[in-house]
């Protein structure tokens, strides 16, 4: 089983929709939980911290359910510039300072 | 300022040849890590440092793959010999110590080995 496991999609959702994605991890003492966003053919990066309480910013919205060990993002409002690949990332607990990448999901914003 | 970068971007080499990719952190991050992303895997790390001292390497593929940073702005990742297997897009990204998290990306070299 990988460590943290996405829908690789593709979603394809029309201008102004709202869309969700989600996530599971399968280390129960992992610490801190992000989503990163990669354009294509560009390297990835960091898109917003995951917090216990749920994080908001602007239209985009990370929820972190530790009990269930999922973690989801949902975009509001999607705009044609939203279309990226959105990577579940993952620290491990302890001092460890690597991060752990999901395979990603492919969102196109459709016109 | 400027961000990571890495050369070459593109590098097409024959089985067997030996391929050094290259690395410079932003100025003053403390972390640097390399990571290799395909289709298939997706994105992998490869191994990472801290203050120019290699950390982790296990997921360094096997003995044909090394890393070095023999100073805090530059690091090389070499394959000696390289493999078709090999083919992907290779990147090194850094960070500060307050915030790894927060991991800034270089633009990636991709690799192809006919």
């Amino acid at each position: 089983r990988k460590e943290v496991e996405q829908d690789p999609g593709p979603f394809n959702v029309p201008e102004g929709a709202t869309v969700a994605f989600n996530c599971t991890y399968s280390n129960s003492a992992s610490q801190s939980f992000f989503w990163y966003r990669q354009d294509c053919r560009k390297e990835p990066k960091l898109l917003m911290s995951v917090y216990s309480s749920g994080n908001e910013d602007g239209r985009f919205t990370a929820q972190l359910n530790r009990a269930s060990q999922y973690i989801s993002l949902l975009i509001r409002d999607s705009k044609l510039s939203d279309s990226a690949t959105y990577l579940c990332v993952v620290r491990p607990s302890g001092s460890a300072r690597q991060l752990t990448f999901g395979s990603g999901t492919q969102l196109t914003v459709l016109p | 300022d400027a961000g990571v970068i890495q050369s070459p971007r593109h590098e097409v080499t024959e089985m067997g040849q030996e391929v050094t990719l290259r690395c410079k952190p932003i100025s003053g991050h403390d972390y640097l890590f390399w990571y290799r992303q395909t289709m298939m895997r997706g994105l992998e790390l490869l191994i990472y440092f801290n203050n120019n001292v290699p950390i982790d390497d296990s997921g360094m593929p096997e003995d044909r793959f090394s890393a070095k940073m023999p100073n805090a702005s530059f690091s090389t990742l070499k394959i000696q010999p390289s493999e078709p297997r090999d083919s992907a897009v290779y990147f090194c990204a850094s960070s500060l110590e307050s915030r790894v998290h927060e991991q800034f990306f270089g633009p990636g070299t991709r690799l192809t080995v006919l």
